[in-house]
């Protein structure tokens, strides 16, 4: 079945230090890919998206590249900061089955000043 | 522009009582809508999801069920609570021809 897998956390890093959170999924037809934040207590926020195979999405400082033949969507930031601490959350998406989501299990990121 | 509103922020109610979480959306219409619980502060698993007015599908069989009285209302009820009903319930809409979900700040449920 479809699924998505990602690296356990809990992830801690310096101030300005280098991210990466791995995910790799896997779906039988051409999923959408996201990666969503959520900070203490509240909802997901969407962070980026790829739709199609070599998208790269980006906001905020992080990038992820839609890589099909490695099945993959890894999460980057070149330097993150205190304020980046929160659950990162790998989803695939599915069009043709009214649009769910499968989420990976969360990374939790935690940036130490 | 859009937004998502459910309620209550927080609850807390003994087993066996009913259960009703509402969810509603603003500034779109005909939006695909979800209903996801997250249990332990970590993982999200689909419970519900509608494309349409009267339309639900299931996706695990639950003490819970869910609701589509109007377009951009979403409704998650119970007739009797479990302790394993416990956890944090999001509402989610997704716009006609776009790919990606917007969640509201959802409702943590405590039974005991």
């Amino acid at each position: 079945g479809d699924s998505v897998t990602q690296m356990e956390g809990p992830v801690t890093l310096s101030e300005e230090a280098f991210l990466t959170i791995n995910c790799t999924y896997t779906a039988t037809g051409y999923p959408s890919l996201f990666w969503y934040v959520q900070y203490p207590g509240e909802g997901l926020q969407l962070l980026l998206k790829a739709t199609k195979a070599d998208d790269k999405g980006s906001n905020k400082g992080f990038e992820a590249t839609y890589r099909k033949e490695t099945t993959s969507f890894h999460l980057e930031k070149g330097s993150v900061q205190v304020s980046d601490s929160a659950v990162y959350f790998c989803a695939l998406g599915l069009i043709n089955q009214g649009g769910k989501l499968i989420f990976g299990q969360g990374t939790e990121l935690s940036v130490k000043p | 522009s859009q937004t998502i509103h459910q309620w209550p922020a927080t609850l807390v109610q003994p087993v066996g009582s009913p259960l009703s979480l509402e969810c509603t959306v603003e500034g779109t219409s005909n939006p695909n809508l979800y209903w996801y619980r997250q249990a332990a502060g970590r993982g999200l698993q689909l419970l519900f999801y509608s494309v349409g007015i009267g339309q639900i599908s299931s996706e695990v069989p639950q003490n819970l069920s869910a609701s589509r009285p109007q377009d951009r209302q979403f409704i998650l009820s119970s007739k009797k609570l479990l302790l394993s009903d416990s956890g944090f319930y999001l509402c989610a809409w997704r716009g006609t021809g776009y790919y990606e979900q917007y969640f509201g700040p959802g409702t943590r449920l405590t039974v005991t």
